[in-house]
């Protein structure tokens, strides 16, 4: 069965430092692997996606996540958080047999410190 | 261009009454998916449309749930005799082609609220 875990439901950090965001998945076959952000009354918002390309995947604003088969995890990572990154983050997981449903994640909450 | 729209934003119905939302795609998707999301929790999956077909309905809770999209573009989940555990955003989203490797594009989503 195809599930995320979401290591963390809240993770705060002061701005212009490092963002961690961990997630695990669990998935029968070759995933597919996206990050999602969710700003207040808005709508989702693709960040990155991989797709069994290169194993280390960069979004926009400056993250990035890298695909770790043996640990089953695509942490998602920005070396300087700033204040307009607090938001809800959703990983998601998609393979061929669960056809075309995303799987979400519980999601993490960003709260970013001045 | 325009994004995945969904009408109404806001949804306030008694319990026990009928509602229908709407989702308007990113024009020239063919896939498209409705998720409900409730408080402090992921999207989940409801059911997913290739066209106008339902390839995959396995996501709805009950009878009570039954979307449509007859001509391949506006789809419209409908809910009969809502209960308050209904209560939750819905949203849409669409992609290209339906391929497991595809963005999705979501809409704002249409929040219900059962009394």
């Amino acid at each position: 069965a195809q599930s995320v875990t979401q290591l963390d439901s809240h993770v705060s950090v002061s701005e212009g430092t490092p963002v961690l965001l961990r997630c695990n998945y669990s998935s029968s076959y070759s995933p597919s692997l996206f990050w999602y952000v969710q700003h207040p009354n808005k709508g989702l918002q693709l960040l990155l996606k991989y797709t069994s390309a290169a194993t280390l995947v960069k979004g926009i604003n400056g993250f990035e996540a890298e695909f770790k088969k043996s640990e089953t995890s695509f942490h998602l990572t920005k070396p300087s958080a700033h204040m307009s990154d607090a938001a809800e983050y959703f990983c998601v997981v998609s393979d061929v047999v669960t056809g075309n449903q995303f799987y979400f994640g519980t999601g993490t909450s960003l709260t970013v410190i001045p | 261009g325009a994004g995945v729209s969904q009408t109404p934003s806001n949804k306030v119905t008694e319990k026990g009454k009928y509602v229908e939302l709407r989702c308007d795609p990113i024009s020239g998707h063919t896939a498209l998916y409705w998720y409900r999301q409730s408080l402090g929790q992921g999207p989940e999956f409801l059911i997913y449309f290739q066209g106008t077909g339902a390839a995959d309905d396995s996501g709805l809770p009950n009878d009570r749930f039954f979307a449509v999209r007859p001509e391949g573009s506006v789809s419209t989940l409908k809910i009969q005799r809502t209960e308050r555990g209904d209560s939750a955003v819905y949203l849409c989203a669409s992609s290209l082609r339906g391929l497991v490797s595809n963005e999705q594009f979501f809409g704002p989503g249409t929040r219900l609220t059962v009394l």
